[in-house]
């Protein structure tokens, strides 16, 4: 099945910091990737749609200056945690659209930051 | 506006039992897709089985189906011959103008 890698797994950063994630579809063209929070036990909070070659698209109270989105090209999009603060310790997680099906939608395997 | 509702926060099951978690939905979209998921405690989301609104057939991936009914705006997951294994958060999601996720049910297998 098609292949979503998300990097890094983990990350311990310094408050202050910027930190990059980067989501790459492996065996497949995303026209679309999305970017999600989620707390622990709770649900998905979609952060940003991030369209190739376009702007993302933010969700409302997601501040698009401290989670810069990158979708430079049809298998990459990155996410920048620019600095962090505690308060931004999560586990991010990307999706990506196959662009053939359009249908499916499949996951990163996530990013567990901790800003200390 | 799109809304998923997952309403069992937690669910038990013996080991090879089927369970169905349930999954209601709301939206004025005419052509959507609804989803499940499961995310074990590693934190990644497996894709576990998809239904479009116009499908006129329930899907099925293995011990995996999908309990559509469209009147009712129900989407709900059963799990036969349940394993150990299938302990994980599960979350019924539907994809219109945005994928929109319920808030997950913890299920737990026992032996």
């Amino acid at each position: 099945g098609a292949v979503v890698s998300q990097h890094p797994s983990r990350v311990i950063c310094k408050s202050g910091t910027s930190v990059k994630i980067e989501c790459r579809s492996l065996d497949f063209q995303a026209t679309t990737m999305f970017w999600y929070r989620q707390f622990p036990k709770q649900s998905l909070m979609l952060m940003a749609t991030s369209n190739e070659g376009s702007k993302a698209t933010y969700e409302q109270g997601v501040e698009k200056d401290k989670f810069l989105i990158n979708h430079a090209s049809l298998t990459l999009s990155t996410l920048t945690v620019t600095s962090a603060h505690p308060e931004d310790s999560s586990f991010y997680i990307c999706s990506a659209k196959d662009r053939v099906t359009n249908e499916k939608l499949f996951f990163g395997s996530g990013t567990q930051l901790s800003v200390l | 506006a799109q809304k998923i509702t997952q309403t069992q926060p937690g669910m038990f099951v013996q080991e090879k039992e089927a369970v169905t978690l349930d999954c209601t939905y709301d939206t004025s979209d005419q052509s959507y897709g609804l989803f499940w998921y499961k995310q074990p405690s590693s934190g990644e989301m497996i894709f576990l089985i998809y239904q479009g609104s116009y499908d006129e057939q329930n899907a099925t991936e293995g011990r995996y189906s999908l309990n559509f009914q469209k009147a009712r705006k129900s989407a709900n997951l059963v799990i036969s011959a349940s394993q150990l294994g299938d302990s994980a958060m599960y979350f019924c999601a539907m994809d219109g103008n945005k994928l929109v996720f319920g808030a997950g049910t913890i299920l737990r297998v026992k032996s």
